[in-house]
């Protein structure tokens, strides 16, 4: 059975920094693409980030480049998303999500569930 | 504004089929698969149908989906109670180069 368990969220100051972990079981971790995606309060999901399965290939939303920075630790079976100049818009709860394939274009199959990150003063 | 469009709100009587809708363009639907996602109220979302038309283990067969050129449609027959919940429909974005979700539909048992 799948299992995917996230950490690391919480509440933080906007520009403030945060490190999101989502610990995978189940599967071959390595070889399948993983992605974080996140959903607002009373919003609906979007897409933050994807990674490949062998960490070389790299996906960004638009409204998190340059801020966000997602990687994988195979021999941990570990997803990551550092978190940096974090805005109040970035409040949400973030989902670890499992794609269908070696690379995001395949489409999530498991979900996590969730951890919220909460930006404010 | 979401990439996909779907309708905010569906509803039906138990037993009832409905449809929701999900409309693209040729650089998502039109190109690549489409998912759905079943988000029951205060939990993490769980894959319905991938690779537009295909379930699961464990998902009835109540639920079904279609692709046609830049759109795709989830059915859902027999309507029941506990599929009150919010639908996402999900496909990769060739000129975005990411995953793009629609805005999601709540669905209402009355």
């Amino acid at each position: 059975e799948v299992q995917l368990l996230e950490s690391g969220g919480g509440l933080v100051q906007p520009g403030g920094s945060l490190r999101l972990s989502c610990t995978a079981s189940g599967f071959t971790f390595r070889s399948y693409a993983m992605s974080w995606v996140r959903q607002a309060p009373g919003k609906g999901l979007e897409w933050v980030s994807g990674v490949s399965g062998s960490a070389t290939d790299t996906y960004y939303a638009d409204s998190v480049k340059g801020r966000f920075t997602i990687s994988r630790d195979n021999s941990k079976n570990t997803l990551y998303l550092q978190m940096n100049s974090l805005r109040a818009d970035d409040t949400a709860m973030y989902y670890c999500a499992k794609e269908g394939g070696v690379t995001p274009m395949w489409g999530t199959d498991n979900w996590g569930q969730g951890t919220r990150v909460t930006v404010s003063s | 504004q979401s990439v996909l469009t779907q309708p905010p709100s569906a509803s039906g009587t138990p037993g009832q089929r409905v449809t929701i809708s999900c409309s693209g363009s040729s650089s998502n639907i039109g190109s690549n698969t489409v998912n759905w996602h079943q988000q029951l109220p205060g939990t993490a979302p769980k894959l319905l149908i991938y690779g537009n038309n295909q379930r699961p283990s464990g998902v009835p067969d109540r639920f079904s989906g279609s692709k046609s050129g830049t759109s795709a449609s989830l059915a859902i027959s027999g309507l029941q109670s506990e599929d009150e919940a919010d639908y996402y429909c999900a496909a990769w974005d060739d000129s975005l180069h990411g995953p793009v979700f629609g805005g999601g539909t709540k669905l209402t048992v009355l």
